[in-house]
């Protein structure tokens, strides 16, 4: 079964400055990634998604994330936060061929004005 | 496109009654959908895999005969949560399944659920 480590539990970044969120995940074979975002009071929505091909994808709000096959990790980064940017970050994989959504523990970022 | 629905968004009920969640897929037929569970600054919790026209697949340690799952349709899947306690009291999320490029799961709004 496969699993996802955020190691950031709660980052607090002033306006402006640049977002990398650590994400991990183990599993042996071809994964899908994803990464959600979730603005408080609000739902879950996606943020990007990584199937195959180009390792670099960009996503909505002008974040990106990379895959690195070598390292299992699938960091999410923004170069220059904004306060609207304060929610909660999930990263989550499924196992090729599978269904099963499996989720880290997600990161708070706080974005100080 | 891919749009999902819950419904309600909020329900307060007292202990001991039964409480029933609608998941519905807007815009497109899910054979698959899922039920999560998510405690207050916590992830996301599998509960259980809802199939149209076949029995739930429940997680490990989630109660089949308490979380009451139905998928009738390929539009609608429901969770019923029978002799609610306090403990129950939660943000329960659905998600709908589609087959593109990969397999994505959509996301419904939730359902904050509070046993009095």
């Amino acid at each position: 079964a496969q699993s996802v480590s955020q190691h950031n539990h709660h980052v607090i970044l002033s306006e402006a400055a640049s977002l990398e969120l650590g994400c991990n995940y183990s599993y042996g074979g071809t994964v899908n990634l994803f990464w959600y975002v979730q603005y408080p009071g609000q739902h879950l929505q996606l943020l990007l998604k990584y199937f195959s091909g180009d390792p670099l994808v960009k996503g909505i709000k002008g974040f990106e994330a990379e895959f690195i096959k070598s390292k299992f990790s699938f960091n999410l980064r923004k170069p220059s936060v904004q306060w609207s940017d304060t929610a909660e970050y999930f990263c989550a994989v499924t196992a090729e061929g599978y269904q099963k959504v499996t989720f880290g523990t997600g990161t708070k970022l706080q974005v100080i004005p | 496109g891919a749009v999902v629905s819950q419904h309600p968004s909020r329900v307060i009920c007292k202990s001991g009654t039964s409480v029933k969640i609608e998941c519905r897929s807007l815009d497109f037929q899910a054979t698959t959908m899922f039920w999560y569970r998510q405690f207050p600054k916590q992830s996301l919790m599998l509960m259980a895999t809802s199939n149209e026209g076949s029995k739930a697949t429940y997680e490990q340690g989630v109660e089949k005969d308490k979380f009451l799952i139905n998928h009738a349709s390929l539009t609608l899947s429901t969770l019923t949560v029978t002799s609610a306690h306090p403990e129950d009291s939660s943000f329960y999320i659905c998600s709908a399944g589609r087959q593109g490029r990969g397999y994505e799961q959509y996301f419904g709004p939730g359902t904050r659920l509070t046993v009095t």
